[in-house]
């Protein structure tokens, strides 16, 4: 049992460049979340998912798709990355039954310059 | 909006001092409140939850938390730290209704000198 899995760990990227986070749960739960972290800023809820083939904008969707083709993953993609995308970002993953309980991935290192 | 505060940024402690992380909320309504807890390197992964019942929650590693809802707190506590909890606290705050957004504290990092 994996749990939460991400990939890729690092990236760097240059500006006006694309890509796409993986994000991978064994544990058949419902709803998946993609947060980004910054220092003194927390966890922000950039896109979630209640359940495959739904996505919902959080608090900080510009710049940032997502799509959950499959139950057991959630892509992010960033089509033009921008220097102010340079973050940590989390993928974590909840079912209705674990009262909201949120199970988090190993993080993307994400430097965009 | 609904938000959480956590009022310590930064905390130093030396090893067996007592430990107490205030984190407030923003919300009239039921809430579910948890403290998440990252390791240096490690992802989060959950320290305690509350959802009802004993507002006195024990939690892994010999932590607590106390839900006082007349003043929107969950404060996290532990009577003696080790250099072991170093490491960063988030407060989150589920509310019961309105979605499924959990709402995070901006963290609280402990260092904890041995």
């Amino acid at each position: 049992n994996a749990g939460v899995t991400q990939t890729p760990k690092f990236r760097v990227l240059k500006t006006g460049q694309s890509m796409t986070l993986l994000c991978a749960q064994d544990m058949n739960h419902e709803y998946m979340y993609w947060y980004r972290q910054d220092p003194g800023m927390g966890l922000r809820l950039i896109h979630y998912s209640v359940g495959e083939g739904t996505t919902a904008k959080g608090e900080v969707p510009d710049g940032y798709n997502v799509s959950r083709l499959k139950k057991q993953n959630f892509l992010l993609g960033l089509e033009s990355a921008a220097p102010s995308q340079t973050s940590v970002y989390f993928c974590a993953s909840s079912s209705s039954s674990g009262k909201y309980e949120q199970y988090f991935g190993p993080g993307t290192r994400l430097t965009v310059t | 909006a609904q938000s959480v505060s956590q009022h310590n940024h930064h905390v130093i402690l030396s090893e067996a001092a007592s430990l107490e992380l205030g984190c407030n909320y923003s919300y009239g309504g039921t809430v579910n409140l948890f403290w998440y807890v990252q390791y240096p390197g490690q992802h989060l992964q959950l320290l305690l939850k509350y959802f009802s019942g004993d507002p006195l929650v024990k939690g892994i590693k010999g932590f607590e938390a106390e839900f006082i809802k007349s003043k929107f707190s969950f404060n996290l506590r532990k009577p003696s730290v080790q250099w072991s909890d170093t490491a960063e606290y988030f407060c989150a705050v589920k509310p019961y209704t309105g979605g499924f957004k959990t709402i995070f504290g901006a963290g609280t990092r402990l260092f904890v000198k041995a």
